[in-house]
């Protein structure tokens, strides 16, 4: 157990609707990072939060976003679901940024029907 | 921005043999290179990590190398057990510290 949580486990929904995914980091971090694990794809970096601020973006659709909340907990929106955005959506903390380490919460399967 | 190539894709092993699994990347400032393990469903698990000031560690069977030259970095398992079956991931942070490229994985069989 890393210490990293994420609800829900597995959401389906169908093509056009929004959903929300949450995580909490591990206690102390406070950097989050969202990535996307399509099926038998790799992880693909999505967006960075740290301390509540936005601090990178990477291959992130303009229908996604994300915030981090005074509790340091963060959010995930999905809008106007497609098909091909149904994969495993990984939260991962840290300490700080930087080069420190990276631990990951169990993910959110999504499946867009 | 950052590029990482991971080789090879798949790597079949008999148990107790090595596996050696390869990374390259493209942005020079990189100084932080961690490898994970994801079995079938699983978060990845971070298994060991290197920063650019050493060139080897080690932690009981796996040792990673780190070229800063070459700009690669591998992991080695030794004497493969069963539970070591997972795909493996290399990373490297960009140059401004804060994100993670990750390679494409590497499928691991280790067949008893």
């Amino acid at each position: 157990d890393s210490g990293v949580t994420q609800t829900p486990k597995h959401l389906i929904t169908a093509t056009g609707q929004r959903v929300t995914l949450r995580c909490s980091p591990r206690s102390g971090d406070l950097s989050v990072y969202w990535y996307q694990q399509s099926l038998d794809q790799g992880l693909q970096f999505l967006i960075q939060y740290y301390n509540g601020e936005e601090r990178a973006k990477g291959n992130i659709l303009e229908r996604f976003s994300a915030q981090q909340f005074p509790d340091l907990h963060s959010e995930l929106n999905l809008s106007s679901l497609e098909l091909g955005d149904s994969a495993l959506y990984f939260c991962a903390s840290s300490v700080a940024t930087g080069e420190g380490e990276q631990y990951f919460g169990p993910g959110t399967r999504l499946t867009v029907t | 921005g950052e590029n990482v190539e991971q080789h090879p894709s798949t790597l079949s092993v008999q148990e107790g043999d090595s596996a050696v699994i390869k990374c390259t990347y493209s942005d020079s400032a990189s100084n932080y290179f961690p490898w994970y393990k994801q079995e079938l469903g699983k978060r990845p698990q971070l298994i060991i990590d290197i920063r650019s000031n050493v060139g080897e560690k080690k932690d009981q069977r796996i040792a990673v190398t780190l070229n800063k030259t070459a700009k690669h970095f591998s992991l080695h398992i030794t004497e493969t057990q069963p539970e070591d079956s997972a795909v493996y991931f290399c990373a490297a942070n960009n140059n401004a510290g804060n994100m993670l490229t990750f390679g494409g994985g590497t499928r691991l069989m280790v067949k008893p």
